[in-house]
């Protein structure tokens, strides 16, 4: 099945600085890359997701890019902000039979002090 | 619904008591996921319900974990002698997706199960 790496596990930024995380991917039929941001105490919520037939999208500061050849995808934050400071999930999903679910990264935790 | 309800929020259950959890997902939504959240840790996935299709339980740990789904409505996640190990966030989600299809998740609140 699929696996799904992701780093760094902690992220320390100063407020303005741009922060990169990075996962890889075990399956490469894998079609759908979605990142969640998860606040202290509360539900992941989707925040930018990106499909195989593209290799970059972007919203606002958030950009996520794709290599499809290497199987590694990563989510760029430009002009982070303190209200950025939260845990991100990667996830990556193959299409098999009636669907699958998504495996996600074990998480990178992001502070952003100003 | 206008989201993913859980209950209880919270559950204390004395090790070796069953425990029965509840996902009531957003009406429309055929595929709803059980994912477990150790305290710091990532999201692991359990068992995924699409429509009538039989149901992915390849994550669930153990034969204490046990899941079922009534058509595309509430579903609920039983876990059987409950061991201290188990303690954790149990998250639910649901989606519009199937098969060929990506869409992503809404999950609700959550039940946070300690086990004493």
């Amino acid at each position: 099945g699929e696996n799904v790496e992701q780093h760094p596990s902690t992220l320390s930024v100063q407020e303005g600085d741009s922060a990169v995380i990075k996962c890889t991917y075990s399956d490469s039929a894998s079609n759908y890359f979605p990142w969640y941001k998860q606040e202290l105490g509360k539900r992941p919520q989707l925040i930018i997701d990106i499909r195989s037939n593209v290799g970059e999208k972007k919203d606002q500061r958030i950009a996520v890019t794709l290599n499809k050849t290497a199987k590694h995808f990563s989510l760029h934050i430009t002009e982070t902000q303190p209200e950025d400071s939260a845990v991100y999930f990667c996830a990556a999903r193959s299409p098999r039979g009636a669907g699958t679910a998504l495996i996600f990264g074990k998480g990178t935790t992001l502070s952003v002090s100003s | 619904g206008a989201g993913v309800s859980q209950s209880p929020s919270n559950k204390v259950t004395e090790k070796g008591k069953d425990v029965e959890l509840r996902c009531d997902p957003i009406s429309g939504h055929t595929a709803l996921y059980w994912y477990r959240q150790r305290l710091g840790q990532g999201l692991e996935f359990l068992i995924y319900f699409q429509g009538n299709s039989a149901p992915d339980k390849s994550g669930l740990p153990s034969d204490r974990f046990s899941a079922e789904r009534t058509g595309e409505s509430v579903s609920t996640l039983t876990i059987q002698r409950t061991q201290q190990e188990d303690s954790a966030v149990y998250l639910c989600a649901s989606s519009l997706g199937g098969a060929g299809v990506d869409y992503g998740y809404t999950f609700g609140s959550g039940t946070r199960l300690t086990v004493v």
